[in-house]
């Protein structure tokens, strides 16, 4: 089952603007992790942030994390047309994964 | 670079018809799994194997079942295929061993049964 739920589904942007998209879980965490899909291929990791940080940063990407609100976020700066993809939270307890539905993000040129 | 391949980018079976997608890594990674992905719902895990023989049972393991004789191959095999296992299936490894365990993930079998 789900744990992550990513908000919003669909995000549209134009280049060189900021994407964010968040993730919301119910229940403890070890760490966090974002990864990313292109349209119909598998996904790649992009960022782990432990339970015990509260940002990290990745080239253009910036992730937050809020253990009392149950919370993250993935900043992408300054987006390109080649961001386009779904973006995808998975929280890790005691290595069980649970990825949400993920966030749609089309950046056009 | 870490790899993780499937076998196949595109499979068509017909209901009834027993199904195998072969998943290999070559990193040596201890764990290992098999996802499917359908719209909405994300990716949801079928099996994973800890280790050469062994498996677990994930949230949906229903109509499924695993193999894993080399540590190197995972196996995911549809008994009696259906309609309703027309999906995206996903492989995916890890090192155990990790304190933090990131997933490595093959491009995906988008398996149509008709």
């Amino acid at each position: 089952s789900q744990q992550g739920e990513e908000d919003p589904q669909a995000l549209s942007i134009q280049e060189g603007e900021n994407a964010t998209m968040n993730c919301s879980y119910k229940t403890s965490i070890n760490n966090l992790q974002w990864y990313r899909q292109n349209s119909g291929r598998g996904l790649v990791h992009l960022i782990l942030i432990r339970s015990n940080e509260r940002e990290k940063h990745s080239g253009r990407l910036r992730v937050t994390l809020d253990t009392s609100k149950k919370s993250s976020s993935l900043l992408i700066t300054a987006s390109r047309a080649a961001d386009t993809a779904s973006y995808f939270c998975a929280t890790d307890y005691n290595n069980d994964m649970r990825f949400g539905a993920g966030t749609r993000l089309t950046v056009k040129p | 670079d870490v790899k993780v391949t499937q076998s196949s980018r595109y499979l068509v079976k017909r209901t009834g018809e027993k199904v195998f997608l072969e998943c290999v890594q070559d990193m040596d990674h201890e764990n290992m799994f098999w996802y499917r992905q359908d719209p909405g719902l994300g990716l949801r895990l079928i099996y994973f194997s800890y280790d050469v023989k062994m498996k677990e049972k994930g949230d949906i393991p229903e109509g499924y079942s695993v193999s894993r004789e080399k540590k190197e191959r995972f196996s995911l095999i549809l008994e009696s295929a259906s309609t309703n296992q027309t999906s995206m299936y996903l492989c995916a490894s890890s090192l155990v061993s990790s304190r933090d365990e990131k997933l490595f993930f093959g491009s995906g079998t988008q398996l149509s049964v008709l």
